[in-house]
């Protein structure tokens, strides 16, 4: 089983600040496989990025997906307001078929 | 604009059975291979089954918390999604999504319904 491992737990920034959120995998997977998720408290997940690195549709352009292998990074490169919520990052593998990290927290400083 | 919508959440007691649905609308059901994650409170995301287009097969796989216990159906005709829980448990207890999986990630997402095993 890939266990996703997300760091840190949970990071506290200002908006206007860039955000680095980290996920990396027990065992190295494929670029394909991997994406995130944004949820804010109350809602459903949203898509942000899939394959590692495309945006989901409307999704703005200061959200941006890199990594291979075992690391992969979600980066946010100025805060809006609206972007402090909880990340997911989530890959699809072999049983279990779909895992996710634990997710990364990311609150107003 | 694709629209998930759940429904078939409550309370229910330990041992006992329950089933979901999603409906859904704005995008070829149909040609969707459908999943349901679910999150116990305060929790992060767990999936629990994937069923795959009739026209790539209709397979279902399952979670190992929930094999044999949960079905993934789906009724192409109502454009809608299944999930026959059976032998719930506490730790069942989540807001369970359903969502439209599109290369290996959960594009589309419902509203979520809350599942409560209590005695």
């Amino acid at each position: 089983e890939i266990v996703l491992t997300q760091s840190p737990g949970t990071l506290s920034l200002s908006p206007g600040e860039r955000a680095t959120l980290s996920c990396r995998a027990s065992q190295s997977i494929s670029s394909s496989y991997l994406a995130w998720y944004k949820q804010k408290p109350g809602q459903a997940p949203r898509l942000l990025i899939y394959g590692a690195s495309s945006r989901a549709t409307g999704i703005p352009d200061r959200f941006s997906g890199s990594g291979s292998g075992t690391d992969f990074t979600l980066t946010i490169s100025r805060l809006e307001p609206e972007d402090f919520a909880v990340y997911y990052c989530q890959q699809y593998g072999s049983s279990p078929m779909y895992t996710f990290g634990q997710g990364t927290k990311l609150e107003i400083k | 604009e694709a629209q998930l919508v759940e429904s078939g959440g409550g309370l229910i007691k330990p041992g006992g059975s329950l089933r979901l649905s999603c409906a859904a609308s704005g995008f070829t059901f149909s040609n969707a291979w459908m999943s349901w994650v679910r999150q116990a409170p305060g929790k992060g995301l767990e999936w629990v089954g994937r069923i795959k287009s009739k026209a790539d097969g209709g397979a279902t796989d399952y979670a190992a918390p929930v094999k044999g216990r949960f079905t993934v159906s789906r009724d192409d005709s109502r454009n809608t999604l299944y999930l026959q829980m059976n032998s719930l448990n506490t730790e069942d207890t989540a807001v369970y999504y359903c969502s439209a999986v599109v290369l290996y990630s959960f594009r589309h997402w419902g509203q979520g319904t809350l599942v409560t095993v209590s005695s």
